[in-house]
């Protein structure tokens, strides 16, 4: 069973548009939402994290809106770049767990 | 901060031999640390839980005789993946927590292993 999942698989943008990855989930237990972006060959890297007592987290820019209520969350990238150009995967764990429970990754392209 | 690095980055070897992955937390102490494989174009698939100084926790399904991990100190983990066969070849990933209230994990750049 996947607990938490992600859409769309894939994403083509164009330079300075807006990239948007969506997740849901159904653990109500999930406290804690972050996004890693992999570059291929490379390990993944904390780009973002919220947890659920804000609906909204922005870092330069990147941005999680998060939807308590609908069990949604999303990366949004503005002015999407070239070098953005990677897979992205959400994932979600509880206070008290170890584990993260991650989405299947979205394939995000930027042309140029 | 929070830099975690693998050794070898990349390692072939024969069927039937053993290969060791170092894992280290660089600039902080990790308790646990996290023991990741990835098939191409798929997501990180947990294989086991490890913490400083006791026995691995193993998903269902890995084979814990065969991904052996021992978590020395608050630094280093190590996975040995004994008597490799091809089925084996993958991408492996370590990542470390820093003991933190949330599962906040930062990953190492990952080993690829290729068994012929």
């Amino acid at each position: 069973q996947q607990q938490v999942k992600q859409s769309p698989q894939s994403l083509i943008v164009q330079k300075g548009g807006i990239s948007i990855i969506n997740c849901a989930y159904e653990n109500t237990a999930f406290d804690y939402f972050p996004w890693y972006q992999q570059f291929p060959g490379k390990g993944p890297a904390l780009l973002i994290a919220i947890r659920p007592d804000v609906s909204e987290k922005k870092e330069g820019r990147f941005t999680i809106s998060f939807n308590k209520s609908a069990k949604q969350f999303s990366l949004h990238i503005m002015d999407s770049q070239p070098g953005d150009s990677a897979t992205y995967f959400c994932a979600a764990s509880t206070r008290g767990s170890e584990k993260l429970v991650f989405g299947k990754g979205t394939k995000l392209t930027v042309n140029p | 901060g929070a830099v975690v690095s693998q050794h070898p980055s990349w390692v072939i070897c024969k069927s039937g031999t053993s290969v060791k992955i170092e894992c280290r937390s660089l600039d902080f102490q990790a308790t646990t640390m996290f023991w990741y494989r990835q098939f191409p174009k798929q997501s990180l698939m947990l294989m086991a839980t490890s913490n400083e100084g006791s026995k691995a926790t193993y998903e269902q399904g890995v084979e814990k005789d065969k991904f052996l991990i021992n978590h020395a100190s608050l630094t280093l983990s190590t996975l040995t993946v004994t008597s490799a066969h091809p089925e084996d070849s993958s991408f492996y990933i370590c990542s470390a927590n820093p003991s933190g209230p949330y599962n906040e994990q930062f990953f190492g750049p990952g080993t690829r292993l290729t068994v012929l």
